[in-house]
């Protein structure tokens, strides 16, 4: 986990605020993901980057928008947070590498957030 | 559209018992399935997975079978211990879409001492 950080690790804010959720990795990925976690949901993908011009929106991106500022970082925004929008938030990274590493994703510890 | 199924939500097992999480797909173009475990406080990790051209994957005490007629996949942890408590969520992806992965909703399993 220490080689994919997300910041803040909680966040309570106020309905209408902007917000932004940033991960960084050391691990040298090209590949990065951000996803929901909800009770009962799994984790549903919001969006993913192969690479820094590469951006794609997943599951559920309405509401959402990310930046990738390089190989490294990968931030998502909420831009009006809503109370649905409460939820854990995780980074992920992969490696398109040898087919033995393909596919495995590497998750950070999460972000914790709340709107209320 | 939930396109992993995974069932139960949550399982209570004795220790030394089996624990046994089903999961059900409906893309048949999904060809990687891994499973992932999930510690409070953590982010998910890798914990074993398999392709379809096998029926059987085993690494220590946990086991995935895999049905492709079916379209189902299971995780199997033999000898349950209570530091196996974690949530589990099975997952699936298309060797053609890169990384993305689809994944189950999730199995809280609780391992009593």
């Amino acid at each position: 986990d220490a080689d994919v950080t997300q910041t803040p690790r909680n966040r309570i804010t106020k309905t209408g605020k902007r917000i932004m959720l940033e991960c960084s990795q050391t691990k040298g990925h090209d590949r990065m993901y951000w996803y929901r976690q909800d009770p009962g949901l799994g984790l549903q993908l919001i969006y993913y980057s192969f690479d820094v011009k590469d951006i794609n929106k997943g599951e559920i991106s309405d509401g959402y928008s990310v930046s990738r500022q390089a190989q490294a970082k990968f931030s998502l925004s909420l831009e009006s947070a809503i109370p649905n929008q409460t939820a854990l938030y995780f980074c992920a990274t992969s490696d398109p590498g040898t087919s033995g590493s393909r596919d495995t994703q590497y998750f950070g510890p999460g972000t914790r957030l709340t709107v209320l | 559209q939930q396109q992993v199924k995974q069932s139960p939500q949550s399982l209570i097992v004795q220790k030394g018992g089996i624990s046994i999480i089903n999961c059900a797909y409906e893309n048949t173009a999904f060809d990687y399935f891994p499973w992932y475990q999930q510690f409070p406080g953590k982010g998910p990790a890798l914990l074993i997975a398999i392709r379809p051209d096998v029926s059987e994957k085993k690494e220590g005490r946990f086991t995935i079978s895999f049905n492709k007629s079916a379209k189902q996949f299971s995780l199997h942890i033999m000898d349950s211990q209570p530091g196996d408590s974690a949530t589990y969520f099975c997952a699936a992806s298309i060797s053609t879409s890169g990384s993305r992965l689809t994944f189950g909703e999730g199995t809280q399993l609780t391992v009593n001492p």
